[in-house]
């Protein structure tokens, strides 16, 4: 299995900062991963597909970027709508796996 | 629209079955690949399992075996029949379809149902 490992595990900035997150696979996977966002008691969100494409409806403010085994995910302004956990997805593979997750808090 | 709603949850007994449904609209579960994936509290997210359109699956290795994915084009529903369920299978169960023209990430969701195996 592919593993996916993220990084941090949580931060927390102020509303404006930029803020990124770090997904690195076990061995390449293309452009083949998704990054998720997830608030508390409710189901995940597509942000981005193949590694840097804007799913329809995602704020600009969201970017991606990254081949290989290692992805960025960046939030180039917080907001305060955008506090929750982030997952990174890698679908390289039949058998898909997901990061840890990340967790975002406005300070 | 769009919709996904999952229904089936409850409690289990350690060994006992259950079977979980995700009744779609707005689109054909059958032209389109679905997934199930699970969330245990307080922990993230774990692919459970895939349905191709063209009727090929795949598991993830820590339900090979004991789960089977499954649907129903003439009610437009996915299925997840799970047996010999272990207290590590207590999670929310979410399904979602795959973003046409991808080939492997979901673009929506529904809002999940809980499993919990316990005695």
């Amino acid at each position: 299995d592919i593993q996916m490992t993220q990084s941090p595990s949580s931060l927390s900035a102020s509303v404006g900062d930029s803020v990124t997150i770090t997904c690195r696979a076990s061995q390449s996977i293309s452009s083949w991963l998704a990054w998720y966002q997830q608030k508390p008691g409710k189901a995940p969100n597509l942000l981005i597909y193949e590694a840097s494409s804007l799913h329809s409806g995602v704020p600009s403010r969201f970017s991606g970027s990254g081949s290989g085994t290692e992805f960025t995910l960046t939030i180039s302004s917080l907001q305060p709508d955008d506090v929750a956990t982030y997952y990174c997805q890698q679908y390289n593979t039949y058998w898909r796996t997901f990061g840890q997750g990340t967790k975002v808090e406005i300070k | 629209e769009l919709q996904l709603v999952e229904s089936g949850g409850g409690l289990v007994q350690p060994g006992g079955s259950l079977k979980l449904s995700c009744a779609a609209s707005g689109f054909t579960v059958s032209g389109n690949y679905m997934s199930w994936v699970r969330q245990a509290p307080g922990k993230g997210l774990e692919w459970v399992s895939v349905l191709y359109a063209g009727g090929s699956t795949f598991y993830a290795d820590s339900v090979k075996g004991r789960f089977t994915i499954s649907r129903d084009n003439s009610k437009n529903t996915l299925y997840l029949q799970m047996n010999s369920l272990r207290p590590e299978d207590t999670a929310v169960y979410h399904c979602a379809r795959g973003r046409p023209g991808s080939s492997g990430c979901d673009d929506y969701w529904g809002q999940g149902t809980l499993v919990t195996v316990s005695s």
